[in-house]
């Protein structure tokens, strides 16, 4: 199975900072991951698809870069509605596998 | 507009099996591409896929589950589903269903539904 590590954890930001989340694969999956954003009481909301591709509606502070084993999700500019965990999940093989999440929260 | 609606019974005892329903509309698991996926989640934890049927029949399990889970579809009533069987409160969790398209993850989640696996 691909094991998929973000980290941080979890962290504390402040409005307007750059926030950058590393998402890290136990074997190349390609540019085949995408990433989801996770308010409390809500769905997942996918924010980005093979690695870098911005869903409509998304942002332009939200940005996925990498490819093979590297992902990094970054957020160029935070705002008070960002707040929530952040998932990667691969599916580049079976069993697709989710990271363990970010939890971003403002200071 | 594509939704999704998760149903199933809410509760029920260890070793039972557990049957939920997703309920879509706004696409058709007969078109070439598309599938239905099973997610859960546990309070407070993170994601967990478990499976994926696909329009050709194809279906995909997350082995950790060993081999407890069915996937299956109704073409004609929009509808896919899930059994777990053999159920422990490991089990309780809340359960998406999500649309698959081909070689991309999901973007259409439905709303979950909680299930509580207790005696």
């Amino acid at each position: 199975n691909t094991v998929m590590t973000q980290s941080p954890t979890s962290m504390f930001t402040s409005v307007g900072d750059r926030v950058t989340m590393s998402c890290k694969a136990s074997q190349n999956v390609g540019i085949n991951v995408g990433w989801y954003q996770q308010k409390t009481g809500q769905s997942p909301k996918r924010l980005i698809y093979w690695a870098s591709n911005r869903d409509t509606g998304v942002p332009d502070r939200f940005t996925g870069s990498g490819s093979g084993t590297d992902f990094t999700l970054t957020i160029s500019n935070m705002q008070a509605e960002d707040p929530a965990i952040y998932y990667c999940l691969q599916h580049n093989s079976y069993p697709w596998t989710f990271g363990g999440g970010t939890k971003l929260e403002l200071k | 507009q594509v939704t999704l609606k998760e149903s199933g019974p809410g509760i029920l005892q260890p070793s039972q099996t557990l049957s939920l329903t997703c309920t879509f509309s706004g696409f058709s698991l007969s078109t070439y591409g598309m599938g239905v996926g099973w997610i859960r989640q546990p309070s407070g934890k993170g994601l967990e896929w478990l499976a994926n049927i696909w329009w050709d029949d194809d279906k995909y399990y997350n082995p950790s589950l060993k081999n407890r889970l069915t996937i299956s579809k109704d073409t004609s009533n929009n509808q896919a589903f899930l059994k777990i069987t053999n159920v422990d409160t490991a089990d309780t969790a809340t359960y998406y269903c999500a649309r698959m398209r081909l070689r991309r993850v999901p973007l259409y989640w439905g709303q979950g539904v909680m299930v509580t696996v207790s005696s």
